[in-house]
């Protein structure tokens, strides 16, 4: 069965520090994963995906996420917080075996402390 | 901004009565998915619609049906409505039925309240 598994439900940094989000996930193939990112009132935006090429990928607005297979996971990292970050974050997996659906994390809550 | 709209952005329905959500896609945009988003959880997949017909359904009841029309709209609708289907509906569309290669884009949602 496939799962996304996010490790918090609040991060909260300092404008300028790193950010950390961290996501595992299980899927019986080689999985497909996203990250999203929800604003209030707004919809979800695609930040960065992987699927099954480079390990280390490159998003909009300064994100990257490596793929672990041996640890199963995909952390979300940006080098330099901003205060337009602050937002929910959703970890998604896919794979042969879902269909065509997506399944989400919970989410994880990004608060950026001026 | 996002090239899917959907409509309306709020709506507040009695226990028991019928609603419809509508999503209009971008052009080129064959493939239409909805999620239900329940407060402080990740959006849940209901079904997805490739070229006017279903193309996979999660763990949804029938009274979660669904339409997609030619010009790329789409409805959602909802019969016998309970207080448990208060939520974000969120309506996301891709160019073909391959998600992995193409990627979701999706609207901004509709928030029911069901009272």
């Amino acid at each position: 069965a496939q799962s996304v598994t996010q490790l918090d439900s609040h991060v909260s940094v300092s404008e300028g520090t790193p950010v950390l989000l961290r996501c595992n996930y299980s899927s019986s193939y080689s999985p497909s994963l996203f990250w999203y990112v929800q604003h209030p009132n707004k919809g979800l935006q695609l930040l960065l995906k992987y699927t099954s090429a480079a390990t280390l990928v490159k998003g909009i607005n300064g994100f990257e996420a490596e793929f672990k297979k041996s640890e199963t996971s995909f952390h979300l990292t940006k080098p330099s917080a901003h205060m337009s970050d602050a937002a929910e974050y959703f970890c998604v997996v896919s794979d042969r075996d879902t269909g065509n659906q997506f399944y989400f994390g919970t989410g994880t809550s990004l608060t950026v402390i001026p | 901004e996002t090239g899917v709209t959907q409509s309306p952005t709020h709506l507040i329905k009695t226990r028991g009565q019928q609603v419809t959500l509508r999503c209009s896609s971008q052009s080129g945009h064959n493939t239409v998915s909805w999620y239900q988003q329940a407060l402080g959880q990740g959006p849940q997949f209901i079904f997805q619609y490739y070229r006017e017909e279903e193309n996979g359904r999660g763990n949804f009841p029938p009274r979660f049906s669904g339409l997609q029309f030619p010009n790329y709209s789409s409805e959602l609708n909802v019969n016998a409505l309970e207080l448990d289907d208060s939520a974000l509906y969120l309506c996301a569309s891709q160019a073909g039925r391959d998600r992995v290669f193409y990627g979701y884009t999706f609207g901004s949602g509709t928030r029911l309240t069901v009272v």
